[in-house]
């Protein structure tokens, strides 16, 4: 079974704050990927992929994968409250196969 | 709102209804995908499209019948649904070459009573 593990929240912080996500997988041959973000009643919105070991930023957004762990993570420096909304993490594991986990709910408090 | 539209947002169906979900993309993408979210549940890929031909039925009740009559258009015909048929139906396109960068319809909040 191809698993894709992330805390359902909701994920609470100030204003300002690092927000931290984390997503597990199951299939370590897994090769790329992805954070989705998706507001409420809205659909789901591409805003992260890594495909190597490491960190990879991109403005106030930090994706982190260790491959060894299984391990998949998003920052999000300097939160904001339009940051809230429910980040999905998604694994691809094979052509065209995207497994999403069940998402993380972040609010951010003025 | 991404260059991805379907049609109609909410649908309210009875349970020997027929109903069709239209899902059009102006990305230039060919490949294409149907998705449902329900509550709790992570995201369930139901069927992948590339260049016209289906290429994933990822063990869906006969009672969804996708068709994609070109690589712009996605339709998902239902007919004698369930009330746990019930949820968000979400179409999504990509290039068949990065077809793990998908970008998503608004989605369609189907309840089937």
């Amino acid at each position: 079974q191809k698993e894709v593990e992330q805390n359902s929240g909701p994920l609470s912080v100030p204003e300002g704050a690092i927000a931290s996500l984390n997503c597990t997988y199951s299939d370590r041959g897994s090769q790329s990927f992805f954070w989705y973000r998706q507001y409420s009643g809205k659909s789901p919105e591409l805003i992260m992929f890594i495909y190597s070991n490491g960190d990879k930023e991109d403005g106030r957004f930090t994706a982190q994968l260790n491959k060894a762990s299984q391990y998949v993570s998003l920052l999000i420096r300097d939160s904001q409250p339009s940051d809230s909304a429910t980040y999905l993490c998604a694994v691809n594991t094979g052509f065209q196969k995207l497994v999403f986990g069940t998402g993380t709910r972040l609010l951010v408090s003025p | 709102e991404t260059g991805v539209t379907q049609t109609p947002r909410h649908l309210v169906m009875g349970m020997t209804n027929k109903k069709s979900l239209k899902c059009e993309q102006h990305l230039g993408h060919n490949a294409m995908y149907w998705y449902k979210q329900s509550a709790k549940k992570p995201l369930e890929l139901m069927f992948v499209y590339n260049f016209k031909e289906q290429t994933e039925n990822n063990s869906v009740p006969s009672r969804f019948s996708p068709e994609c009559p070109n690589s712009s258009h996605l339709f998902l015909h239902l007919h004698t649904l369930q009330p746990e048929d019930s949820a968000l139906y979400l179409c999504a396109s990509s290039r068949s070459d990065r077809a793990d960068e998908q970008y998503f319809g608004p989605g369609t909040r189907l309840t089937v009573t």
